[in-house]
């Protein structure tokens, strides 16, 4: 079954440490999107990827960083600069016309 | 700058009554259009999309949405709603842009099935 996967599903940390959120897709697809989902505030993105080696900012890259070495994994590392990285995160794939797939998602908690 | 407007935060609905989301986007030469639905704790599952042709459009679970581009709605319909409909649901657009396609997402509306 093709699809994309996102491990762990709950994560927690302690404030002042780096996390590395999992994605991967078996889906052939080129571009990959990060995005945060935060209660009444929709989705944001946050890095986007439309080929090997290459990525964009989104809208709040900031105390994140992003790798895109192989075509099926954007690995996202949240630093311990992310003032609230409490969130749910979402990893989507794309082939064209902007139609994206998404994955189960990973709930971050910081305390 | 491009948005998706989605106009209702939250809509409760009783059981086998109609339902209809609302979404306004922004004028563009080209626009592709889509409904997501999330459930708790789930990723976003694509619903239907509008890339071009028949300006009704049919999508997974019973739903439809009619592309209207004189009101630049997308509006989602459901003639009769399910408990198992109670979700949240996203308006999207991608609209064209240094060589790709961006998704801009509405806020959301979360729908609430009544029994």
């Amino acid at each position: 079954d093709g699809g994309i996967t996102q491990s762990p599903k709950y994560l927690f940390r302690k404030e002042g440490q780096n996390v590395t959120l999992s994605c991967e897709q078996n889906l052939n697809h080129d571009a990959m999107y990060w995005y945060r989902q935060d209660p009444g505030q929709g989705l944001r993105l946050i890095y986007y990827s439309q080929i090997v080696n290459d990525f964009q900012k989104g809208d709040i890259a900031e105390g994140y960083s992003v790798s895109r070495e192989k075509k099926e994994s954007f690995p996202l590392t949240v630093t311990s600069a992310q003032k609230n990285p409490t969130a749910f995160y979402l990893c989507a794939s794309s082939i064209r016309f902007g139609e994206q797939y998404f994955g189960p998602g990973t709930r971050l908690t910081v305390t | 700058a491009q948005s998706v407007t989605q106009l209702d935060s939250q809509v409760p609905v009783f059981e086998e009554a109609p339902v209809e989301l609302r979404c306004n986007y922004s004028s563009s030469v080209s626009v592709y259009l889509f409904w997501y639905v999330q459930y708790p704790n789930q990723g976003l599952q694509l619903l239907l999309k509008y890339l071009s042709g028949s300006t009704l459009v049919k999508g997974i679970n019973g739903f439809e949405a009619e592309f209207n581009k004189s009101q630049t709605s997308f509006h989602l319909r459901k003639p009769s709603v399910h408990i198992s409909d109670t979700a949240e649901y996203f308006c999207a657009g991608a609209y064209s842009g240094a060589g790709s396609y961006q998704l801009t997402f509405g806020k959301g509306t979360k729908l609430s099935v009544i029994p």
